[in-house]
Formats: structure tokens, C-alpha cells, sequence
């Protein structure tokens, strides 16, 4: 069983879309985040969540919108894609929000034509 | 704030042989430490961590690291390397306060080789 599940794997599309991605897990755990690991393989957080709410957004555009329906899902959606980007994009969950993941989904490379 | 760095980008070994991967911190504050592996094409997993107690700590994998305040290093160790080790590792610090974000290091890419 997957820990932590991320949809797609692979997702290519152009400048100015909008595009969304999805992570599930089903760990119980109450803290879910979304981290960005750029070309040379830095990885930065850019959102957490505590049982639906949010606790860390970071210096992100406003054009990268996280929803958590339920503490089992937090999904990120980018709106008005920039070639900047591309990346690959990894959800996280932990039991709690002490800070540190416990668990990764698998990433979500997303390459902007 | 805090940062991590990690020395080297790229650590080639034989099988069997040991490894270290080198890991300093900077933090004007008490810090908690960890390493991460990332297997290709695959999210980060936790090798191990540094809370509290005993500065050595033992891992997954057979992965040991060492705290080392006066030096502000957290080293990573292992004895002797497999194929299978080839990997990503990533060296990370937060502050001792709940909901403190993680820092990651650049990561060092592991090849281990027959």
C-alpha cells in the first residue's frame, strides 16, 4: 500500500495553464506538506497543513494555491504556468506539525513548454 | 536562521568500501538534525535523526551519524557500501521549536560502484 500517493507523475503542458496536483495518504497522520526540488535537486518547503489548516506558506506566488478537503489530502493548484516552474513537486505527511516529513510521495515532475 | 552545507556534491566509492558524507551546520540556536536518502526517481525517505541523548545515532540501512556540537558537523557513516546505496542524500536542520521548517542541504550524490 502506498504511503503517500501523488497524481500525475508526469505532467507537461504550456506557459499560461493551469494545472492542478493531487496527494493522498493514508498514514493518519495529521500534518501534510507540498516541498519544490528545483533542476539541481534543492528542495524548499512551500506550503504545510495541520488537520486542514494551514501552518507554514512560504514565500510563494499567490498563483500556487494549496486546498486540504480532508487531513488525508492536500492538493496544489497553479494557476498561469511559468516556465520557471518546472520542477518537480513532492508532497510529505507527518503525525504531527513539529516540522520535519516523515514520509514522501514519489514527485510530480512538471516540465512548462 | 539556520543552513546547512554539504561538502561534497558527489562521493564516488567501491562496494564494500566505507563512506562518509559530510554535513555542517550553521544556527544561532539548538538545532535538531537529520538525514534523508532519495533513491532515483522517488520521494525522500528519513535514514535517521538527532533529537536529544546520545550523539551517535543508528539509521536504516545500516546508516550511522554523529553529532558533533563544538564542531557543528552531523556527519553520515556507513561501514561497507552496497550497489543498492546508490542514492541522493540530503542533510537537514530545524530549530528545537514545534513547527520550525526543515533546511535542506544541497544533497550528495552517492555512486557506489562494482
Amino acid at each position: 500500500d502506498t504511503a503517500v500517493s501523488q497524481t500525475p507523475k508526469y505532467l507537461v503542458t504550456q506557459m499560461g495553464n493551469d494545472k492542478s496536483i493531487k496527494c493522498e495518504q493514508n498514514l493518519g497522520h495529521d500534518t501534510m506538506y507540498w516541498y519544490k526540488q528545483d533542476s539541481k535537486k534543492f528542495l524548499k518547503i512551500m506550503f504545510s497543513y495541520n488537520n486542514k489548516e494551514l501552518i507554514i506558506n512560504e514565500t510563494v506566488p499567490n498563483r500556487f494555491s494549496p486546498k486540504s478537503p480532508d487531513k488525508a489530502h492536500l492538493n496544489l493548484h497553479i494557476n498561469s504556468l511559468e516556465l520557471g516552474d518546472s520542477a518537480v513537486y513532492f508532497c510529505a505527511s507527518s503525525q504531527d506539525s513539529t516540522g520535519q516529513p516523515q514520509h514522501f510521495g514519489d514527485g510530480t515532475r512538471l516540465s512548462i513548454l | 536562521a539556520q543552513s546547512v552545507t554539504q561538502l561534497d556534491s558527489q562521493v564516488p566509492v567501491f562496494e564494500e568500501a566505507p563512506v562518509e558524507l559530510r554535513c555542517n551546520y550553521s544556527s544561532s540556536v539548538s538545532v535538531y538534525l537529520f538525514w534523508y536518502v532519495q533513491y532515483p526517481n522517488q520521494g525522500l525517505q528519513l535514514l535517521l535523526k538527532y533529537l536529544s541523548g546520545s550523539t551517535l545515532v543508528k539509521g536504516i540501512n545500516g546508516f550511522e551519524a554523529e553529532f558533533n556540537k563544538s564542531q557543528t558537523s552531523f556527519h553520515l557513516r556507513k561501514p561497507s557500501v552496497h550497489i543498492s546505496d546508490t542514492a541522493e542524500y540530503f542533510c537537514a536542520v530545524r530549530k528545537e521549536t514545534s513547527g520550525s521548517r526543515l533546511t535542506f542541504g544541497e544533497g550528495t550524490q552517492l555512486t557506489v560502484n562494482p
